[in-house]
Order: C-alpha cells, then sequence, then structure tokens
C-alpha cells in the first residue's frame, strides 16, 4: 500500500521561503513523477511541478522562477521549496504521485495536505 | 483564468444524470488523455477517471468520461447526494509542458 505523507512549516512571513517535505512509503519510487500541488482557500487545483526519480524537472511557468523541487532517491523522498512568498501563496499543498502514457494515472495517490500561510 | 474550462456549478435531483463539461484547446485536451478528480468536502482529491474514459476499481459505473476534439465531460448517472463535492478536469499541456487543471465544477444534489 503506497502512502505519501508530508511535512514542512504551516506559517510563513511575506518574503520567506516555503519548504515541504514529501516521503514515499510502500511501491517503487522509480518510474513516476513525484509532483507537488496546491489549493488556495476556497480555490481550484493548481499544479506547482514534478520531478522524477532520476531529477529530471517541470514547472508551472507561473512559478518557475520561484520554485525549486528536489529529490532524495535515497530516502523516497522529494521536496519543494517556494521562495519569497506572499500572501497569495496560502494555500493547502499536496504532494502526489504523477505519471503519463497509456497506462498512466496520474496522481492517484496524494499525501494529506499541509495548509501554509503566509502572513505578517 | 484557468487553462482548462469548466462551469462552476451543476447541480441535480436524486437519479438524475449530470454532465460537467471540460473544454481546452489543441495543445492539451486535443492531444493528450483527460483525467477527472472528485474531491469530497474537507478531503483529498480522487481519481475518478483516467486515459478520458476509464474507471479506477472502485469507482462505480454509474461516472462516465468522454473526450471529443479539444472538449472532455464527465457524466454521472444515477445521481446519489453522496456524489456532491467539487470535480476537476487535468490534462497535460504540450505547450506548456506541465499539467493544467479545469477551475473546478461544484455539484449540488437537490
Amino acid at each position: 500500500q503506497v502512502q505519501l505523507q508530508q511535512w514542512g512549516a504551516g506559517l510563513l512571513k511575506p518574503s520567506e521561503t516555503l519548504s515541504l517535505t514529501c516521503v514515499v512509503y510502500g511501491g517503487s519510487f522509480s518510474g513516476y513523477y513525484w509532483t507537488w500541488i496546491r489549493q488556495p482557500p476556497g480555490k481550484g487545483l493548481e499544479w506547482i511541478g514534478e520531478i522524477s526519480h532520476s531529477g529530471s524537472t517541470n514547472y508551472n511557468p507561473s512559478l518557475k522562477s520561484r520554485v525549486t523541487i528536489s529529490v532524495d532517491t535515497s530516502k523516497n523522498q522529494f521536496s519543494l521549496n517556494l521562495n519569497s512568498v506572499t500572501a497569495t501563496d496560502t494555500a493547502v499543498y499536496y504532494c502526489a504521485r504523477g505519471s503519463r502514457g497509456f497506462w498512466s494515472r496520474p496522481f492517484d495517490m496524494w499525501g494529506q495536505g499541509t495548509m501554509v500561510t503566509v502572513s505578517s | 483564468q484557468s487553462v482548462l474550462t469548466q462551469p462552476p456549478s451543476a447541480s441535480g435531483t436524486p437519479g438524475q444524470t449530470v454532465t460537467i463539461s471540460c473544454s481546452g484547446s489543441s495543445s492539451n485536451i486535443e492531444s493528450n488523455y483527460v483525467y477527472w478528480y472528485q474531491q469530497l468536502p474537507g478531503t483529498v482529491p480522487q481519481l475518478l477517471i483516467y486515459r478520458s474514459t476509464q474507471r479506477p476499481s472502485g469507482v462505480p459505473d454509474r461516472f462516465s468520461g468522454s473526450k471529443s476534439g479539444a472538449s472532455a465531460s464527465l457524466a454521472i448517472s444515477g445521481l446519489r447526494s453522496e456524489d456532491e463535492a467539487d470535480y476537476y478536469c487535468a490534462t497535460w499541456d504540450d505547450s506548456l509542458s506541465g499539467w493544467v487543471f479545469g477551475g473546478g465544477t461544484q455539484l449540488t444534489v437537490l
């Protein structure tokens, strides 16, 4: 049974850096795109970016200048850093298992979500 | 402004069929599979439809997906109160080299 468990700071001040980590328990770590998605309060889902087990990344163009996603395959973990946060970055942040191709079922597994609030 | 366009709300009475649309473009829906997610109140989104028309095991056959050109639809037949949720479509966008979501549709069962 695959499980994703995430953690990180929930309250930040403007201009600080958001840092979240997600660990994957069970299943294979390779062959997937490990993904971060966020959801502002009362709003829809926004894809932030993804990383493969080999470290290849893709980012949402609207966030690319501020986002870094990294992976530690020895621990089956991946992390999100989002710098220079503002109030508009307030959201629930989810880690998820992504995939592509004919057989893929992207975002079939999700972390529990972390509410991140940016406030002075 | 989402890349994929969904109606913000939909409603129906128990037993009815409701359809939720998802409109995109040649760089996303027209050239890639569409996926649908159900987010029950206060919970994590769950995969409902993959490869535009397929249901994961455990998803009732009341849920069905279709795609034509640059648009896709999710149909829910035999509507039940537990179907009240937010529904999101998603697909890969070749121009953006990233995933895009619809803005979400809030389904109300009257």
